[in-house]
């Protein structure tokens, strides 16, 4: 399977704890881009990263979370200090470069914190 | 960010097409016009995309209007497995920015 793929598929914490999920993207597609989910409504921006560099970043992306590319393949998304407000499906997606139109995504991470 | 407006549901019978309407008042001269669609359980799926000119591929057609205030998402033979959220996204930057979408029900 070549599309891209999140790593775990499902994730359930206590609350405050820390929690990592991991996405590999489609093999040499530079734009890798975060999103989260919540019951009913449509995938909200998190973060983007141009390679390795991480261009933008929503209000939404508060000093809990972070998100690293480092060699400009796979990427990880860390939330501290989980909070029940965090529990949500955590997408990632990539496209082969910035004017490409078409991102491809991954089937996410839901995270339950309980 | 560029605001698009869709109904909340549909419901399509299966085998017959199925329009799926978004208007987007605020579209700017560069905007393109993506629709995505989800299933449940999976990630978003890109369907098809257009600027001006109406669009067409395997899995739909886009109809655009000629002031660029509204599109179509158009399915020409709805089948069950068609069931999903469908999206009407102007890019945003370079960011796709979801609205709530459509969800479509097709029924046997």
């Amino acid at each position: 399977d070549t599309g891209v793929s999140q790593d775990p598929r499902h994730k359930i914490t206590k609350r405050g704890q820390n929690v990592t999920f991991r996405c590999d993207p489609i093999s040499e597609h530079n734009r890798l881009y975060w999103y989260r989910q919540t019951l009913g409504q449509g995938p909200e921006f998190l973060t983007y990263f141009q390679n390795e560099a991480q261009l933008e970043k929503s209000r939404l992306l508060s000093d809990r979370f972070s998100a690293e590319r480092p060699k400009g393949s796979f990427s990880t998304l860390e939330i501290q200090r989980t909070e029940q407000g965090d529990s949500a499906m955590y997408l990632c997606a990539s496209s082969e470069s910035p004017g490409h139109p078409i991102a491809f995504f991954g089937q996410g991470t839901r995270l339950t914190v309980v | 960010d560029a605001k698009t407006t869709q109904p909340n549901s549909m419901e399509s019978n299966e085998e017959e097409p199925v329009h799926l309407p978004c208007n987007h008042s605020t579209i700017s001269g560069t905007d393109y016009i993506h629709w995505y669609r989800q299933l449940p359980s999976q990630g978003p799926e890109y369907v098809i995309h257009g600027l001006t000119s109406n669009v067409n591929n395997r899995m739909a057609s886009l109809a655009i209007a000629e002031d660029r205030k509204s599109s179509t998402l158009i399915l020409h033979r709805a089948t069950l497995r068609d069931a999903a959220v469908y999206y009407c996204i102007l890019k945003y930057g370079n960011k796709l920015v979801f609205g709530a979408g459509t969800i479509l029900r097709v029924k046997s």
